[in-house]
């Protein structure tokens, strides 16, 4: 069966320092995958999307960067955050075929920034 | 994507069947409709989906009007580890650029 790991669970960062979240999905092969932000007692927001290895789709401009360097795995990058990158992020994928098929969503992180 | 209506929050009697009501009456034929729930810190899970026929799965079952302007998720054992937001999507299959657009949920509670 498929599943999807997402690291770390929590992280606390102050203000303008790095960010590399990482993504992973096991038991399939070339799946789509997302990663969004959820704010707290709100809906979710898509950042970006990748459907294949190094084709990332970016949904917001901000100051965030998504890589895809394997089929399967799935980073999300910051040179420097910002207090209003602070919000749980969530990783998901799909596959590619059939079309109408679900996302599903790793556990998240939590992101709070100082 | 079509915009869905729910109720803000529901009680369960444990054991009983729980079930969520969903309005989508501007869905357009290629919709489907998917149902997620998410228990607090946690990321949502994808509980089923459908485009007009009633679908089951080993979680629930989601009946769908003829019309296909609304749609019912039945747990038909509700549990206390059903407490959760329930959230109910249509949205067009065939491309992946397509968001899961979450509104505001169903709260369930399964009360003992």
């Amino acid at each position: 069966s498929q599943t999807i790991h997402q690291w770390p669970a929590t992280l606390v960062q102050p203000v303008g320092s790095p960010l590399s979240l990482e993504c992973t999905v096991e038991g399939t092969s070339n799946p789509n995958l997302y990663w969004y932000r959820q704010a707290a007692g709100r809906g979710l927001q898509l950042l970006f999307y990748s459907v294949g290895i190094g084709q990332i789709s970016s949904e917001v401009p901000q100051n965030l960067s998504a890589s895809r360097p394997q089929d399967r795995q799935f980073i999300l990058s910051s040179k420097k955050l910002l207090l209003s990158d602070s919000g749980f992020y969530l990783c998901a994928w799909s596959p590619t075929r059939p079309s109408n098929q679900p996302q599903h969503f790793g556990d998240g992180t939590r992101l709070s920034i100082l | 994507d079509a915009k869905t209506t729910q109720p803000t929050s529901m009680d369960c009697a444990e054991g009983r069947a729980a079930n969520l009501p969903c309005n989508h009456s501007t869905i357009s034929g290629n919709e489907y409709v998917y149902w997620y729930r998410q228990i607090h810190s946690q990321g949502p899970q994808y509980i089923i989906h459908g485009l007009k026929n009633n679908e089951t799965n080993e979680m629930a079952s989601l009946i769908i009007t003829e019309d296909r302007k609304s749609s019912t998720l039945i747990l038909p054992h509700a549990t206390l580890r059903d407490t959760a937001v329930y959230y109910c999507i249509v949205r067009v299959a065939g491309n992946a650029g397509n968001m899961l657009t979450f509104g505001g949920g169903t709260r369930l509670m399964v009360k003992p």
